[in-house]
């Protein structure tokens, strides 16, 4: 199975400040074939299911505000929001679909510092 | 709007079964892939099973092979996951989520499932 490690599990930025998220993949996630890095990354709210926000590693999710951005090819990946917002407070996954079985990292909490 | 509305779940003893259902709408439901994923209370996401858009392929996790199965009714827009043998390790609540090729959108609002005795 591929593993997948986010960092840091938690974090405090101040609001209209730069978060920054990691995730590392146990083995890399760009397809040979389609030149695309099989990865997203989802946000969820507390008591909520998880929102799509980028897919294909950098794609924007059609009403995903701006300041979500996402980076990174191979094993590793980044995704960043600008600006933070006091709505950004949530949990953070990435998720591989790679290969199967899929697999989620473990989340990092994001709170208002 | 595109809608997915889990159902079933509930409080069951180790050993026992339940069977969850997803209502689909909004969309035509053989046109797309089907999961389910789960989360344990307070932990992070785990996908379980999928299935293809006619149902012809069924893939699981290890750990519920041989004890959970997922199918599909195109002419009721609904998808089910049957569950056998339930184990104290499978209590979360699980989430029907459409596949828009590989991408994991929407997932609806989830079923608590509870094993205990």
């Amino acid at each position: 199975d591929i593993v997948m490690s986010q960092s840091p599990d938690s974090l405090a930025v101040s609001l209209g400040e730069r978060a920054t998220i990691n995730c590392r993949s146990s083995q890399s996630l760009l397809s040979s074939s389609n030149k695309k890095n099989f990865l997203a990354w989802f946000q969820q709210k507390a008591g909520q299911p998880p929102k799509l926000l980028i897919y294909w590693a950098s794609t924007r999710e059609s009403g995903v505000p701006d300041r979500f951005s996402g980076s990174g090819s191979g094993t590793d990946f980044t995704l960043t929001i600008t600006s933070l917002q006091a709505e950004d407070v949530a949990v953070y996954y990435c998720q591989q679909y790679y290969g199967a079985p899929i697999t989620f990292g473990q989340g990092t909490r994001l709170e208002i510092k | 709007e595109v809608q997915l509305v889990e159902s079933g779940g509930g409080l069951v003893q180790p050993g026992g079964s339940l069977r969850l259902s997803c209502a689909a709408s909004g969309f035509t439901l053989g046109n797309f892939w089907l999961h389910w994923v789960r989360q344990a209370p307070g932990k992070g996401l785990e996908w379980v099973a999928n299935i293809n858009e006619d149902g012809s392929e069924e893939y699981y996790v290890d750990s519920v092979k041989g004890r959970f199965t997922i199918s599909r009714d195109n002419g009721k827009s609904s998808l089910t996951l049957q569950m056998n043998r339930l184990r104290g390790e499978d209590s979360a609540i699980y989430y029907c989520v459409r596949g828009r090729g590989w991408i994991f959108d929407p997932w609806g609002p989830g079923t608590l499932v509870t094993v205990s005795s």
